[in-house]
Formats: C-alpha cells, sequence, structure tokens
C-alpha cells in the first residue's frame, strides 16, 4: 500500500540555519504531496503542496519540491526561526476517498 | 481559508464515563470527515472516516462500538468515546477535505480520563 517515509527526529537547529527534512514516498498512480506543520497543544496546519511532478511548493519560505524520479518530497527552509519549532508531517493523498497517509513526522528544535 | 473547529478543547473524564467531541466545519459543507488519534509524539493515526447520511467506515483495529460516530449534517461530526477508560486518553483530532486533497484539521480535542 501507500506509504510515508520521513527522517526521524528530532532536528535541533541554531537561528538562521539551513534546514532539510527528507520525505519519499510510496505510491500508485500520481498522488498530491503535502507538508503540514503542528505547532504545539494544536492541530495540523497545510503548510505546502505540490500536486503533480516538478511541481514546487513554498509556503513562509519553505520549499519542496515533487520528484517523481526519486519519490521524494523533502523540505528545505533556507534560515531557520525560532518560531520555526513545530513538528513537520509529510503526507500524500490520492486516488479518490480523500484519504491521507502521513510520515511519523520530524519534531525540530530552533534555538536562539 | 476553511476552518474547522472542535470541541471540547481539553476534557477530563472519570473512567466509565462516556465523552462527546464534536467537529464543525464552520464556512463549507463537508460529506465527508476524518477522525484521527495521536499519541504524544506521534504521527497521526487514522480512526475512522465519518460520511454524512451514511455509516462510518473504520480502520482496521478500531472499536466501532468503543468510538460512535455520527455525521449529524453537512457541517457537523461527533465521536463519542463510550466507556472511557485511561488508555483512551489522547489527542483526537478531526479534518475534513477541502480543494485538490487539502486537509483542513480542527485543533483538537485533549482527552484524560482518570
Amino acid at each position: 500500500g501507500d506509504s510515508v517515509t520521513q527522517m526521524e527526529g528530532p532536528v535541533t537547529l541554531s537561528e538562521e540555519a539551513f534546514l532539510t527534512i527528507n520525505c519519499t514516498y510510496t505510491a500508485t498512480g500520481y498522488p498530491s504531496l503535502f507538508w503540514y506543520v503542528q505547532y504545539p497543544g494544536e492541530g495540523l496546519q497545510l503548510l505546502l503542496k505540490a500536486t503533480k511532478a516538478d511541481d514546487k511548493g513554498s509556503n513562509k519560505g519553505f520549499e519542496a519540491t515533487y520528484r517523481k524520479e526519486t519519490t521524494s518530497f523533502h523540505l528545505e527552509k533556507g534560515s531557520v526561526q525560532v518560531s520555526d519549532s513545530a513538528v513537520y508531517f509529510c503526507a500524500l493523498s490520492g486516488g479518490g476517498g480523500f484519504k491521507t497517509i502521513f510520515g511519523a513526522g520530524t519534531r525540530l528544535f530552533v534555538k536562539a | 481559508g476553511a476552518v474547522v473547529s472542535q470541541h471540547p478543547s481539553r476534557v477530563i473524564c472519570k473512567s466509565g464515563t462516556s465523552v462527546k467531541i464534536e467537529c464543525r466545519s464552520l464556512d463549507f459543507q463537508a460529506t465527508t470527515m476524518f477522525w484521527y488519534r495521536q499519541f504524544p509524539k506521534q504521527s497521526l493515526m487514522l480512526m475512522a472516516t465519518s460520511n454524512e447520511g451514511s455509516k462510518a467506515t473504520y480502520e482496521q483495529g478500531v472499536e466501532k462500538d468503543k468510538f460512535l460516530i455520527n455525521h449529524a449534517s453537512l457541517t457537523l461530526s461527533t465521536l463519542t468515546v463510550t466507556s472511557a477508560h485511561p488508555e483512551d486518553s489522547s489527542f483526537y483530532i478531526c479534518s475534513a477535505p477541502g480543494l485538490q486533497e487539502t486537509q483542513y484539521f480542527g485543533p483538537g480535542t485533549r482527552l484524560l480520563v482518570l
């Protein structure tokens, strides 16, 4: 079945460091890919998405490119801030039914 | 953007009691809603798919009689944890699908069963 694998955390960075969180997927067909962010004590919020190969999703300085050849959707940000500390979930959805499959989540800590 | 609310945000109850959690889509209609459970520092586990006007679809291993789901209208789904026990303590999150398979999540309900 479809699955999402993302790098284990926690990831600890200093402010202004470069961030990469790796995400790879397995899916039949052509799913849409997402990054969701969860701040402490809250539900998930959509961070960015890409619906087809080579699409780049971007928001709040974060970017991810849908790479069909490597089945990847790595999240990047050039300069992280303390306020970016959260848990980041890579996810895919496709094939109808709106069911979304989530990765395990990667916790990011950014130190001042 | 689309907003999904949950109520209550936090509930503490005694073992053996039942707890109802509401999930509402505030500015759009949702014929389908999803209920997830999240344990501390873990990912979301899909429990069931709530369908307006028909029975919910439960994921494997989720007890239907334990977690009752009612999708009463196009904007409201409820999850009732019946005869709650301490092991049911968790963070429950609902979502509703939007455009291009995006999910709009509620803020979550933290349940603590004593």
